[in-house]
């Protein structure tokens, strides 16, 4: 079982602070990194499907970033607001077509 | 709309009994998944399927079974040699078996319980 690791496991900021958090992965057999939002009561949703060294994605005021060198993703929210409180999700990819997720990071956004 | 409806969304089951979680799903994906939650923890995936009439063990297979006669459908059998059923359950699918590429659709989940 492949380890992904997630930190913090909870986060609690207020309205108009900017944050991130971290995914870690094996550096070894990398294909894709996948970034979920998981909302109360709802489905969790795709953010991001990151495949290249180096890459950066963003979406309105979330962006993520990419190194499979040293095996992390980081998750950034700039100007976080009461409706990103969520739990995200981080999902490793080998090229054997299954996702290995973290345990995720719980964000509590305060208004 | 396309997506993956999961039903029913609550269960509960007597010890002894097997159950039976239905997931389907109309987006045309080849590859499904089933994947099981327990409180503080992440997904854990439990069985898998590529394409139909074809699935594969995931990391904690044991006491659950699945069948894949459509494309469409991917139902789960939690047996009564689960030894911690209560969990909740989450279903999934992809474009097809790639999913580094694509990225996982889910369903909203089934909440199981053991009475």
């Amino acid at each position: 079982i492949l380890n992904v690791e997630q930190s913090p496991q909870s986060l609690h900021v207020q309205e108009g602070d900017s944050t991130n958090f971290t995914c870690s992965f094996p550096s070894s057999n990398f294909y894709a990194l996948h970034w979920y939002r998981w909302e109360t009561a709802k489905s969790p949703e795709a953010l991001f499907v990151m495949t290249l060294n180096g890459d950066e994605k963003k979406k309105g005021r979330i962006s993520a970033t990419l190194n499979t060198k040293e095996g992390y993703s980081y998750l950034y929210i700039k100007g976080s607001q009461p409706e990103d409180s969520a739990t995200y999700l981080c999902a490793f990819n080998t090229n054997a077509g299954k996702s290995t997720f973290g345990d995720g990071t719980t964000l509590t956004v305060k208004p | 709309d396309g997506g993956i409806t999961q039903s029913p969304k609550y269960l509960f089951r007597k010890e002894g009994q097997n159950v039976t979680l239905s997931c389907e799903q109309n987006l045309n994906h080849d590859a499904m998944y089933w994947y099981r939650q327990d409180p503080g923890q992440g997904l854990r995936l439990i069985y898998y399927s590529q394409i139909v009439n074809d699935f594969q063990k995931g990391d904690i297979a044991e006491g659950y079974s699945v069948s894949r006669e459509k494309k469409e459908s991917f139902p789960l059998t939690v047996t009564s040699a689960q030894k911690n059923p209560t969990a909740f359950y989450l279903c999934a699918s992809s474009i097809n078996y790639r999913t580094g590429n694509y990225g996982y659709t889910f369903g909203s989940g089934t909440r199981l319980t053991v009475v």
